[in-house]
């Protein structure tokens, strides 16, 4: 079975703080995304990539940044936390694109404060 | 990205009563996949369309992709509590740009 793995289910960090998510995927898949899912909103996707250190904008990128150094880990950091990113984030990878499906990780919900 | 609207936000029917859920788009998708999320979990893939008029079936679950591929259905017949959950659609427009995911309908059920 493909495993995506997320460092934290739960996370609090105060406003101002970096804050780091990581993703790790143990299936060899080329393609790794980051969403946020917000009540109304569903899943909003932040940043992809589609190879290792390569990374694309996704619909809301903006106060985020992302990093992959290895094909099996994916990365995203918050340069300075604020309270309006708090929410639930989602990894999730796939062998390709764009007629693969998705395997998300359990999610990391982050409270800042 | 492409824009996938979702309809409706929330549907309370009562145990056994049938369910649909509507994916729509202004544009042709490439094609579009259906996902679903229990409470307090994350989403899992159910299935794939890719063809124009593509029907498909999983025990009580049907999915469908319109001749125009512009719309998708998720029904369900004779819902149990194990159905409870967020449905996702989530459509590609075949370029490099990933999946974009409608709001999600979730499905509440009645005892």
């Amino acid at each position: 079975d493909v495993k995506v793995t997320q460092s934290s289910r739960y996370l609090v960090k105060r406003t101002g703080e970096k804050v780091f998510l990581e993703c790790v995927q143990d299936m060899d898949h080329e393609n790794m995304f980051w969403y946020r899912q917000d009540p109304g909103l569903g899943l909003r996707l932040i940043y992809f990539s589609y190879d290792v250190k390569m990374k694309e904008k996704g619909d809301i990128p903006e106060g985020y940044s992302v990093s992959r150094e290895k094909k099996e880990r994916f990365s995203l950091i918050l340069e300075s936390a604020s309270t309006n990113q708090t929410s639930m984030y989602l990894c999730a990878s796939s062998p390709g694109t764009p007629f693969y499906e998705q395997y998300f990780g359990p999610g990391t919900r982050l409270t800042v404060t | 990205g492409q824009q996938v609207m979702q309809i409706p936000q929330y549907q309370h029917v009562q145990e056994g009563e049938d369910f649909t859920t509507y994916c729509n788009s202004s544009t042709t998708l490439s094609n579009i996949q259906w996902y679903k999320q229990r409470p307090g979990g994350h989403p899992v893939f159910l299935i794939q369309l890719v063809k124009s008029g593509e029907v498909k079936k999983q025990k009580r679950l049907t999915f469908q992709f319109g001749e125009a591929k512009k719309n998708s259905s998720l029904h369900i017949t004779a819902t149990q509590t194990t159905d409870v959950g967020t449905y996702f659609c989530a459509a590609s427009g075949g370029g490099a740009d990933g999946l974009t995911f409608g709001k999600g309908t979730h499905l509440i059920i009645q005892p």
